[in-house]
Order: C-alpha cells, then sequence, then structure tokens
C-alpha cells in the first residue's frame, strides 16, 4: 500500500538555526511530491513540487528539497528559520494519472526566540 | 486571480442532520478534489470531480457524496452526522487531467465543521 511517513511530529527549532523535516515515502513506482504548510486555522499552501530532473528543488520562502530514489526520502530544508515559519508541515505523494494526494501525519515546527 | 474558496468557513451541526459545503475552484481549474482532515491528522482524500463526474474516490461511507457543476465549482454532502465527522474538510483544485499542471493541487482555506 501507498504510504508517507513524517518521522518527526514535533521539531523545535532557535530563529536564524537550520533546519530539515523528514519525508519517507513507499510507492511502486517513482510518484510526484510535494510540499505543503499549514498555518493555524489555514489551509494548506504549496511551498514545492518535485516531479522528474534535478533531486534539489526550489521553493518559496527559502525552502528547498532534495530527492533521494535510493532512500525513498524527500526532506524539506531551510537554512535559517523565522519566526513566521511556525506552522504544520505536510509530506504529500501522487501518482502521474492518478491525481489524488496521499499526505503524512505532518510535522509541527515552534521556533523560539 | 481568485484562489479557490469555500463556504462556510466554519459550521456547527447536530448528529443526523445533513450538511453541504461549497467550493469554487481557482480560475482556469476545472478539476475540484475534497480531503477531510481531523485533528492533529494529515488531509484525507475523498473524493475528485472531472467534467461533472465523480472520478476517484477514497475510503469514506456512502454518506459523503459530491457533486460538480457546469461552472466548476462543487459540492460536498455529508449525510446523517456522526461526532466522528467533525474536522477541516478542504477543497483543492487542479487543470483538466493532461493538462500542463494538473498533478499540482491548489487548496482553499477549508470549512471546519463541528458536530455535537
Amino acid at each position: 500500500a501507498q504510504s508517507v511517513t513524517q518521522p518527526d511530529i514535533h521539531i523545535t527549532v532557535s530563529e536564524g538555526a537550520s533546519l530539515e523535516l523528514r519525508c519517507n515515502y513507499s510507492y511502486g513506482a517513482t510518484p510526484y511530491l510535494f510540499w505543503y504548510v499549514q498555518s493555524p486555522g489555514q489551509g494548506l499552501q504549496l511551498l514545492l513540487k518535485y516531479f522528474s530532473g534535478d533531486t534539489l528543488v526550489q521553493g518559496i520562502k527559502g525552502f528547498e528539497a532534495e530527492f533521494k530514489r535510493s532512500q525513498s526520502s524527500f526532506n524539506l530544508r531551510k537554512p535559517s528559520v523565522h519566526w513566521s515559519d511556525a506552522a504544520e508541515y505536510f509530506c504529500a505523494v501522487g501518482l502521474l494519472g492518478n491525481e489524488k494526494l496521499t499526505f503524512g501525519t505532518g510535522t509541527r515546527l515552534t521556533i523560539i526566540p | 486571480d481568485a484562489g479557490v474558496t469555500q463556504s462556510p468557513t466554519h459550521l456547527i451541526k447536530t448528529r443526523g442532520q445533513q450538511v453541504t459545503l461549497r467550493c469554487s475552484p481557482k480560475s482556469g481549474h476545472d478539476t475540484v478534489s475534497w480531503y477531510q482532515q481531523a485533528l492533529g491528522q494529515g488531509p484525507q482524500f475523498i473524493f475528485q470531480y472531472y467534467e461533472e463526474e465523480e472520478r476517484q474516490r477514497g475510503n469514506f461511507p456512502d454518506r459523503f457524496s459530491g457533486h460538480q457543476f457546469p461552472n466548476y465549482s462543487s459540492e460536498l454532502n455529508v449525510n446523517a452526522l456522526l461526532l466522528g465527522d467533525s474536522a477541516l474538510y478542504l477543497c483543492a483544485s487542479s487543470p483538466g487531467l493532461s493538462r500542463e499542471g494538473s498533478e499540482t493541487q491548489y487548496f482553499g482555506p477549508g470549512t471546519r465543521l463541528l458536530v455535537l
């Protein structure tokens, strides 16, 4: 069965520190990969996506993610976090011709001064 | 360029009642998907509509039904509400199949449903 795992439920990072959020997937084929961010009480905003090509993709708000096929991972990174980055982050996976997205359970990011 | 809009923003119902949630897709999009997000969980796919037909369905009972109108807007209906139906209901839109960008979904702000 298709699945997405975000092993970290909650991460706390100091403002200005670097960030890495983990995402692992289990799919029969190379999927489309997405990271979304959700602020409290809000919908989901697309940060970035990977379909093919360069395995390092750039997104909005200074985020980037790296696709590693051998590890079935798509980790999200940011070199220096800002207080406004505090939110819930979701990794999602889709397949060509099957536009249903499967989401992980999310990682809540807390930023401390 | 308006994004995905949903109404209402909040709703309170009692067990056994029926509810209808509405969604207008992003301009230029003709495919609408619905997701349920329970508290502390990731969104779960309910179903997707394209060309006014239900194209794909997740693991949700028949109490959950939908409709898509000729202008591509969509409704989600839930009958015989249960306490467990309390959740944030998210609508997402995307360009139609075989069109560029069809794999990327853009989400609305959601409708928060509370069932008492």
